[in-house]
């Protein structure tokens, strides 16, 4: 069954810690991106990547790291430097071409990390 | 800079009544624009796009860059479109980015 997979669903976070939300994918996609997703702010791109080894950071990547070892995978890591980490966070991948048009991403079911 | 704006955070209409969700944007190069919906409980979808200038679920898009919108529209609202309607823009580098999300919520 082809798809993008986020877990855990749910997480919980003592204040301080470090902790990763794993997302995979076998759509065979260049392209992943992690999103944040609070009420009234949509989603807020935190990091993507384009490439195995290659990544970017979004517009609200401060607090956060990623890392791009297969294509397959793009885990984030939410670390204790992140002031407010308490929300729903969510995981696509798109095919991606340069020079052509993009196309659908596809997302996963979403973490909901709650700091305690 | 890329930027989507979605100015209403909520539309209430009655069934059969036609719909407009609102989205404007900024971006130096083209753009590249997409409507994503999310239905209760299941995960975020894409619904159109606009170089694909197609009807989805009696959907449309038109890009106009001289007022940089991508509004989207429908003649006569189903209960079933209730939802959470997202813009996109996707620039040349594929940083794909989201408005703040437009409720849609269709009376019976």
């Amino acid at each position: 069954d082809g798809g993008i997979t986020q877990s855990p669903k749910y997480l919980f976070r003592k204040e301080g810690q470090n902790v990763t939300l794993s997302c995979e994918q076998n759509l065979n996609h260049d392209a992943m991106y992690w999103y944040r997703q609070d009420p009234g702010q949509g989603l807020r791109l935190i990091y993507y990547s384009q490439i195995v080894n290659d990544f970017q950071k979004g517009d609200i990547a401060e607090g956060y790291s990623v890392s791009r070892e297969k294509k397959e995978s793009f885990p984030l890591t939410v670390t204790s430097a992140q002031k407010n980490p308490t929300a729903f966070y969510l995981c696509a991948s798109s095919r991606f071409r340069a020079g052509s048009a993009n196309t659908e991403a596809f997302f996963g079911q979403g973490t909901r990390l709650t700091v305690v | 800079a890329q930027r989507v704006t979605q100015p209403e955070k909520l539309l209430s209409v009655f069934k059969g009544a036609p719909v407009e969700l609102k989205c404007n944007y900024s971006y130096s190069g083209s753009p590249e624009l997409f409507w994503y919906v999310q239905y209760s409980r299941q995960r975020l979808q894409l619904l159109l796009r606009h170089i694909s200038r197609e009807s989805i679920k009696g959907f449309t898009a038109d890009l106009n860059k001289g007022e940089t919108s991508f509004h989207l529209k429908k003649p006569f609202a189903q209960e079933e479109d209730s939802a959470m309607y997202y813009c996109a823009l996707a620039g040349a580098t594929n940083k794909l980015i989201f408005g703040t999300g437009t409720l849609l919520a269709v009376q019976p």
